[in-house]
């Protein structure tokens, strides 16, 4: 597809458990973006990849949180050991630097019971 | 945190100009100003972005005052699929890379 893909779409998972979330950007695109919503709030910012490397990772809430990018393209967000207020929609945008448009996929949607 | 301050909800009949403000006073010389809205359940959209000149596209005008420390949206002929929350961020992003901070947006109703 032409946009951002991101899997899966929900996500129920008991607390303590481990999650992966992945995110597959627009082809060409080299910058790639991780937030997180709660619901009635705005996208808060985690984690900024250039190519590769975690160019700002300042979001991130604590080291359960992990993301990766090996290849420049595909990003996958780790979570482990689950709490219930890790519960939100996971979402991932892309976009060509220098331009400031982002492109956001529709968002994971994590719930820990 | 946010760098700017919006209404928190705003209405708009269907078919005329919806006017959504954003306050900046903070911003700084090479920040832009960025609009995105976000439709229930999905992921936010890019809508329009400005430096100090106004800017217009085939969604939206932005308007950005001379002393660049408050700004509007223009939706011209708002219609109900335009029901969405509307954030306005700025940002050094163009020049520098980097990330969009949000905040709280508006939530602009358009009414039949």
């Amino acid at each position: 597809g032409a946009g951002v893909s991101q899997t899966p779409s929900n996500k129920v998972t008991e607390k303590g458990k481990y999650v992966e979330l992945r995110c597959d950007p627009i082809s060409g695109h080299t910058a790639l973006y991780w937030y997180r919503q709660s619901l009635g709030q705005g996208p808060e910012f985690l984690i900024y990849f250039q190519g590769t490397g975690a160019a700002d990772d300042s979001g991130l809430p604590n080291d359960r949180f992990f993301a990766v990018r090996p290849e420049g393209s595909v990003s996958t967000l780790k979570i482990q050991r689950t709490e219930r207020g890790d519960s939100a929609v996971y979402l991932c945008a892309s976009s060509l630097p220098p331009t400031g448009e982002l492109f956001f996929g529709e968002g994971s949607r994590l719930t820990v019971l | 945190d946010a760098k700017t301050t919006q209404p928190p909800s705003m209405d708009c009949a269907e078919g005329r100009a919806a006017n959504l403000p954003c306050n900046h006073s903070t911003i700084s010389g090479n920040e832009y100003v960025y609009w995105y809205r976000q439709i229930h359940s999905q992921g936010p959209q890019y809508i329009i972005h400005g430096l100090k000149n106004n800017e217009t596209n085939e969604m939206a005008s932005l308007i950005i005052t001379e002393d660049r420390k408050s700004s509007t949206l223009i939706l011209p002929h708002a219609t109900l699929r335009d029901t969405a929350v509307y954030y306005c961020i700025v940002s050094g992003l163009y020049n520098q890379g980097g990330k969009l901070i949000f905040g709280q947006g508006t939530e602009l109703s358009v009414k039949p």
